[in-house]
């Protein structure tokens, strides 16, 4: 069965450095992949989108990397802030668009200042 | 003005009630979600409709139902609640190109609604 695997052990540093979150998934062909960010009690905020034919995306301290040989996604967070703290979800679609998108179950990142 | 809004925020039932959330969007947006979330278990996607008259099924669809009554207002219904339907619910619009159109899908989410059932 298609199964997407999020670290769901919160991901603990500091201040300062690189924070890199792991998306794995399998029995799955995705063309994109999202990745999204969840404060408590919200509802998630739409951050990036890579598709299957690119290797890196970047977007100010965010970059995403997407290998589909190793079907997985990196979410790599630099030079982190504690108001980077929150919960991560990655989430998979499919080109066609008849299906809709599939999420991971979130890793929490905390960021000690 | 929120462009996905939710009611009520926040609600307690009893076992057996009968209750609706409702969504509404001003996105403008075809494709409207209800998912559910609880701790450690992620998103779940209960329904979808791609537009008012193509409604489809989630992964967790039982003892759900849904209705789309227009391209903004797609409403969650609960027949009987029963404990185990107490959750997190959020509605999530958005509008899918693919790769022709640019390819995007972003989700735009509702402020959720948190359901507890005694």
């Amino acid at each position: 069965s298609q199964k997407i695997e999020q670290n769901s052990e919160a991901l603990n540093i500091q201040e300062g450095k690189t924070a890199t979150l792991t998306c794995n998934y399998t029995n799955y062909s995705p063309a994109y992949l999202q990745w999204y960010r969840q404060d408590p009690g919200r509802g998630p905020v739409f951050l990036l989108l890579i598709r299957e034919n690119e290797k890196e995306k970047r977007k100010e301290r965010l970059k995403v990397t997407f290998d589909t040989t190793l079907k997985q996604s990196l979410f790599h967070i630099t030079a982190s802030q504690p108001a980077d703290s929150a919960t991560y979800l990655c989430a998979l679609g499919v080109d066609t668009g008849r299906r809709a998108l599939t999420f991971g179950s979130g890793t929490r990142l905390q960021v000690q200042p | 003005d929120a462009d996905v809004t939710q009611t009520p925020r926040n609600r307690i039932t009893k076992t057996g009630k009968r209750i609706m959330l409702e969504c509404s969007q001003t996105k403008g947006h075809d494709r409207m979600y209800w998912y559910r979330q609880d701790p450690g278990l992620g998103l779940r996607l209960i329904y979808y409709s791609f537009d008012v008259k193509d409604i489809n099924k989630g992964e967790i669809s039982d003892g759900y139902s849904v209705s789309r009554q227009a391209q903004a207002k797609f409403s969650l219904s609960l027949e009987s609640a029963i404990p185990n339907q107490t959750a997190l619910y959020f509605c999530a619009t958005s509008d899918f190109a693919g790769v022709a159109g640019g390819l995007r899908d972003e989700q735009f989410f509702g402020p959720g609604t948190r359901l507890t059932v005694l």
